[in-house]
Parts: C-alpha cells; sequence; structure tokens
C-alpha cells in the first residue's frame, strides 16, 4: 500500500529566509508525487508535480521541490519566504496503476515570521 | 480555469438527518473524489468513482454513500447523520492519467449538532 508522512506538523521560518517542508513516500513502481497548498476555509490548489526526469521541479509562486529517490523524498523548497506563504501544505503520491487513487500526508503548517 | 463547485460552504445538520453533498466539475474528468478533512489527520479518501455510476469505497466509507448518475457531477450521501461527522468535505476531480493533478472545491465545513 502506498503511503506519505511529513514529519512535521508545523515549520517556522523567518520572512526571507530559505523554506523546507518535508515529506518522504512509499509506493510500489514509479511515484507520481504532488503538493499542494491550502488557505484558511479553501480547498487545495495545486503546486507542482513530479512525473519523471530533472529531480528539481519548478512550480507556482517560487515554490520548488526536490525528488531524490534513494531516500523515497520529494521535499518543498523555497529560496525567500514570504509572510503570504503561510498556510497549509500537503504532499499526495498517485499510484500509476489500478484506480489511480491519491494518498495525502497529514499536512505541514508553514507558518512565516515577519 | 478548472472549476469544481461544492454546493454549499457551511452546513449544520441534526443528528439523523440524510444530508446531500453535491459537487459539480466542468474538465470533463473522469475521476471524481471526496475526502473528509481532519485536523492532524489530513486528507482521508471516503469514495471516488472512475467513470459514472461507477464508484469505488476509500479509506473510510462507513456512514457514507456516493452517487454519480452524470460525468460532471458527484455527490456524497450521509444516510443518518452522527455528530462524529462534523467535518470539512472537500471535493476533487482529475483525469484518469496518473500523472495529473486533482483539482478541488471550496470544501463544505459541515456541522451536525
Amino acid at each position: 500500500a502506498q503511503s506519505v508522512a511529513q514529519p512535521e506538523d508545523q515549520v517556522n521560518v523567518a520572512e526571507g529566509n530559505p523554506l523546507t517542508v518535508k515529506c518522504t513516500y512509499s509506493v510500489s513502481g514509479n511515484p507520481y508525487l504532488f503538493w499542494y497548498v491550502q488557505y484558511p476555509n479553501r480547498g487545495l490548489q495545486f503546486l507542482l508535480k513530479y512525473i519523471t526526469g530533472d529531480n528539481l521541479v519548478k512550480g507556482s509562486y517560487g515554490f520548488e521541490a526536490e525528488f531524490n529517490k534513494s531516500q523515497t523524498s520529494f521535499h518543498l523548497k523555497k529560496p525567500s519566504a514570504l509572510v503570504s506563504d503561510s498556510a497549509l501544505y500537503f504532499c499526495a503520491v498517485r499510484e500509476s496503476g489500478g484506480y489511480q487513487k491519491v494518498t495525502f500526508g497529514t499536512g505541514t503548517k508553514l507558518q512565516v515570521i515577519p | 480555469d478548472v472549476k469544481v463547485t461544492q454546493s454549499s460552504r457551511y452546513l449544520v445538520k441534526r443528528t439523523g438527518e440524510k444530508v446531500f453533498l453535491e459537487c459539480v466539475q466542468d474538465m470533463d474528468h473522469e475521476n471524481m473524489f471526496w475526502y473528509r478533512q481532519d485536523p492532524g489527520l489530513g486528507l482521508r479518501l471516503i469514495y471516488f468513482s472512475y467513470d459514472v455510476k461507477m464508484k469505488e469505497k476509500g479509506d473510510i466509507p462507513e456512514g457514507y454513500s456516493v452517487s454519480r448518475e452524470k460525468k460532471e457531477r458527484f455527490s456524497l450521501i450521509l444516510e443518518s447523520a452522527s455528530t462524529n461527522q462534523t467535518s470539512m468535505y472537500l471535493c476533487a476531480s482529475s483525469f484518469r492519467t496518473p500523472n495529473t493533478e486533482a483539482f478541488f472545491g471550496q470544501g463544505t465545513r459541515l456541522t451536525v449538532v
């Protein structure tokens, strides 16, 4: 069975500093990995995805993520955090076969401190 | 822009009521999903549908049923609402190809009293 782990419930970072939100996964076969962001009382918005190819994936709002196959990780990064980046971030994995079920992590709350 | 629209943002229902949550998408997506979101538990899949009239149980289907009579519409039904079903409910849709992302509705915050 596939699974996603986000080991940190909350990450605090000062505005202007680099940020990292961690994600590890377990899946049989090729992983399709996603990051989503959720602002208060809203649905989830897609940020970026890894399908194949370059291990560094660039997405919306200056975010990027690094795929590491040997460590089964897909960490979300941004070189310089903004206060407006404060939100809840979810990592997800989608299986390539069967009904292509999507499994989400438990989410990491990012707090950017002015 | 893809739109996934949930019929209500906030709902308050009484214990034992039958509750319908409606979701409509406008991108001709094959897959549609219902998730429940609770603090500390992330998103848990209740049911999903990969085609009209087709459905599969997710991780927590107990107490719920679904209906998909048309491709664009996916309904979640709470047959007899209970207080432990108080939660945020999120609908999503996607194409069948696995390398595509899901699009989410704005969520329905359901309170059962």
